[in-house]
């Protein structure tokens, strides 16, 4: 079965921190997202990465940063957190093609 | 740009009832579709995926889909429902050909009451 975790299920943080949410998937899968899931406005899509070092920006990629060194692991970065950025972030990964999207358990932060 | 829509946010319905929840998705070029649903406190799981040949798509759980290019519709049915069907549910595409972007509808909360 393919594996996506994500480091943290709940995450707390002060406003102005710098934030790291890590994520690891281990079935060599050459794309890696993360998204941010909200209510009533579904999941959206932050960054993807289509391959080491390859990233491309989603909708919402305003206050985040991302990092891909190694194929399996994709790290999403909140320069310096804000309470708007209060959310669920879930990351997947998936093969090129077909892009069937495997996800984490999510990582539930709180910014105060 | 590619775009989902989900067309309603919430459906109510009782058990045993049939249900249809809706997604139409804008994009002129060839397309893969999913539909994904998310039990309360957990992750998204795959409910089934439409990526070529036949338009009609079976599913786990009972449930199909429909592919209908002229009208850019990717429509979820199950014919009776149960309980545990209580989820959300989320249309995704992605453009094929390319590096395959999934973008997300804004999700159908279906509650089923006895």
């Amino acid at each position: 079965d393919v594996k996506v975790t994500q480091s943290s299920r709940y995450l707390v943080k002060r406003t102005g921190e710098k934030v790291f949410l890590e994520c690891v998937q281990d079935m060599d899968h050459e794309n890696m997202f993360w998204y941010r899931q909200d209510p009533g406005l579904g999941l959206r899509l932050i960054y993807f990465s289509y391959d080491v070092k390859m990233k491309e920006k989603g909708d919402i990629p305003e206050g985040y940063s991302v990092s891909r060194e190694k194929k399996e692991r994709f790290s999403l970065i909140l320069e310096s957190a804000s309470t708007n950025q209060t959310s669920m972030y879930l990351c997947a990964s998936s093969l090129r093609a077909p892009p069937e999207a495997f996800f984490g358990q999510g990582t539930r932060l709180t910014v105060v | 740009a590619q775009s989902v829509t989900q067309l309603d946010s919430q459906v109510p319905v009782f058990e045993e009832a049939p249900v249809e929840l809706r997604c139409n998705y804008s994009s002129s070029v060839s397309v893969y579709l999913f539909w994904y649903v998310q039990y309360p406190n957990q992750g998204l799981q795959l409910l089934l995926k439409y990526l070529s040949g036949s338009t009609l798509v079976k599913g786990i759980n009972g449930f199909e889909a429909e592919f209908n290019k002229s009208q850019t519709s990717f429509h979820l049915r199950k014919p009776s429902v149960h309980i545990s069907d209580t989820a959300e549910y989320f249309c995704a595409v992605s453009v094929s050909g390319g590096y395959n972007k999934l973008i997300f509808g804004a999700g159908t909360r279906l509650a089923v009451h006895p």
